[in-house]
C-alpha cells in the first residue's frame, strides 16, 4: 500500500496570505488527487494532478486560487492563495494503487485562517 | 454528485456486528462498490470493494444484492476503534478515477 506524507499537518494563517501544502508518496504514481473537507462536511475533489501537465480542476475551483505543482511522479504541492476564513478546512492528497484501484490518503492538513 | 444513499448515523454496541446499508440504485454494469472510513481527524482508509459477489477480508464483509442496487458493509465484532464515518462509493473499476464522496454514515460504537 502507498504511504503518503503530507506537510504541514496543521497551520494557522493570516487572511490574505498563502500556504503551500506538500504531498510525498513512497512510490511512483500517475495521478495525484487533492480534496478539501470543510468543517463537518464530506470530502470534495479540488483537482487532479498529472505529472507533466497542468492540473484539471473541478467546478468551483480555479488555478489562481489553488495552484498545483506536480514536478515528478512522487510529489505534488497545493497552494491555497489569498486565504480567507472560508478556506479553513482540511486539505488531503490521495493516490491510487494496486490492481484493486484502491485509494490512499495523506493524514491531511488542517488549515485555520484568522 | 454521489451515486449512493446512506443513513446519516448509526449506533452499535461493542462486540456486536455493525451492519451499514448503502443504496446505489443507479449503479452501472462496470461500476464497483467501494467502502472507506474516516476516523476523526485522519485521512480516509480503504476497507473493501466488490462487483457482485460477496467479499470478505480481515476488516469486514461486503454483501451486494443480486440486482446490485444496494449493499451492506458488515463489521463482525465492532470495537470502539471502529467509531468513524463510513463512506459507500460507486466507481468504475479503472485506474486514476477520483472518488466522489457522499455524506456517509457516522457509526458510533458504544461500550
Amino acid at each position: 500500500s502507498a504511504v503518503i506524507s503530507q506537510k504541514p499537518s496543521r497551520d494557522i494563517c493570516q487572511r490574505g496570505t498563502s500556504l503551500t501544502i506538500q504531498c510525498q508518496v513512497d512510490s511512483q504514481v500517475t495521478m495525484m488527487f487533492w480534496y478539501r473537507q470543510q468543517p463537518g462536511q464530506s470530502l470534495t475533489l479540488i483537482a487532479t494532478a498529472n505529472q507533466g501537465s497542468e492540473a484539471t480542476y473541478e467546478s468551483g475551483f480555479v488555478i489562481d486560487k489553488f495552484p498545483i505543482s506536480r514536478p515528478n511522479l512522487t510529489f505534488s504541492t497545493l497552494t491555497v492563495s489569498n486565504m480567507s476564513p472560508e478556506d479553513s478546512s482540511i486539505y488531503l492528497c490521495s493516490v491510487e494503487e494496486g490492481t484493486g484501484f484502491r485509494s490512499f490518503f495523506g493524514q491531511g492538513t488542517r488549515l485555520t485562517v484568522v | 454528485d454521489a451515486k449512493t444513499t446512506q443513513p446519516p448515523s448509526m449506533d452499535c454496541a461493542e462486540g456486536r456486528a455493525a451492519n451499514l446499508p448503502c443504496n446505489h440504485s443507479t449503479i452501472s454494469g462496470n461500476e464497483y462498490v467501494y467502502w472507506y472510513r474516516q476516523i476523526h481527524s485522519q485521512g480516509p482508509q480503504y476497507i473493501i470493494h466488490g462487483l457482485k459477489n460477496n467479499e470478505t477480508n480481515e476488516m469486514a464483509s461486503l454483501i451486494i444484492t443480486e440486482d446490485r442496487k444496494s449493499s451492506t458493509l458488515i463489521l463482525p465484532h465492532a470495537t470502539l476503534r471502529d467509531t468513524a464515518v463510513y463512506y459507500c462509493i460507486v466507481r468504475p473499476h479503472s485506474g486514476n478515477t477520483p472518488l466522489v464522496f457522499g455524506k456517509g454514515t457516522r457509526l458510533s460504537v458504544i461500550a
